[in-house]
């Protein structure tokens, strides 16, 4: 099956500075990579996503890459902001299947003002 | 809030007890998700259903059983032979016309006591 590995487990940053978290995975047939943020408390959302078929993908202050020979992808938040301050979850989906997916452990950012 | 309801939000279970958690969506989608997040460990896939009356296991199905009677709703049931049931749950749907864009509901927090 898919394993997701996700680092660092906590990224600390000053306001305005950029952060970026990596995520590595497995199966060479997962083609779907989603970012989610999750507050406390609260269900994870859906920040930011990427098919294989493109190496990056930006929304504003935040991007993705994707690099699939190497089996890894990224997030990017750029300009960060207090409000940033959150766990951030990458997932994969499973085996090609266009429904399961398999999450990183999490990332812990926290955006000191 | 997406169209997938859990309940309750909190949840208290004696030793030994099973206990019922209800998942319900009317966004009209096939597939539902029941995922467990615990502190440091991301989520992980308990069961899955891609249908009406199919259901599969996932990565940690042990102790925990599932029902998809119909298409708005699967319960998740977690029965005494799970050894660490205190966690937080999530159900998810993804959408099948955004590609795998998952949505999760707001969570049950169950707790043994």
């Amino acid at each position: 099956g898919e394993n997701v590995e996700q680092h660092p487990s906590t990224l600390s940053v000053q306001e305005g500075d950029s952060a970026v978290i990596k995520c590595t995975y497995s199966d060479s047939a997962s083609n779907y990579f989603p970012w989610y943020k999750q507050e406390l408390g609260k269900r994870p959302q859906l920040i930011i996503d990427i098919r294989s078929n493109v190496g990056e993908k930006k929304d504003q202050r935040i991007a993705v890459t994707l690099n699939k020979t190497a089996k890894h992808f990224s997030l990017h938040i750029t300009e960060t902001q207090p409000e940033d301050s959150a766990v951030y979850f990458c997932a994969a989906n499973s085996g090609g299947s266009n429904y399961k997916l398999t999450f990183g452990k999490g990332t812990l950012l926290t955006v000191n003002p | 809030d997406g169209g997938i309801t859990q309940s309750p939000k909190y949840l208290f279970r004696k030793e030994g007890q099973n206990v019922t958690l209800s998942c319900e969506q009317n966004l009209n989608h096939d597939a539902m998700y029941w995922y467990r997040q615990d502190p440091g460990q991301g989520l992980r896939l308990i069961y899955y259903s891609q249908i009406v009356n199919d259901f599969q296991k996932g990565d940690i199905a042990e102790g925990y059983s599932v029902s998809r009677e119909k298409k708005e709703s699967f319960p998740l049931t977690v029965t005494s032979a799970q050894k660490n049931p205190t966690a937080f749950y999530l159900c998810a749907s993804p959408s099948p016309g955004r590609g795998t864009e998952a949505f999760f509901g707001q969570g049950t927090r169950l707790t043994v006591v």
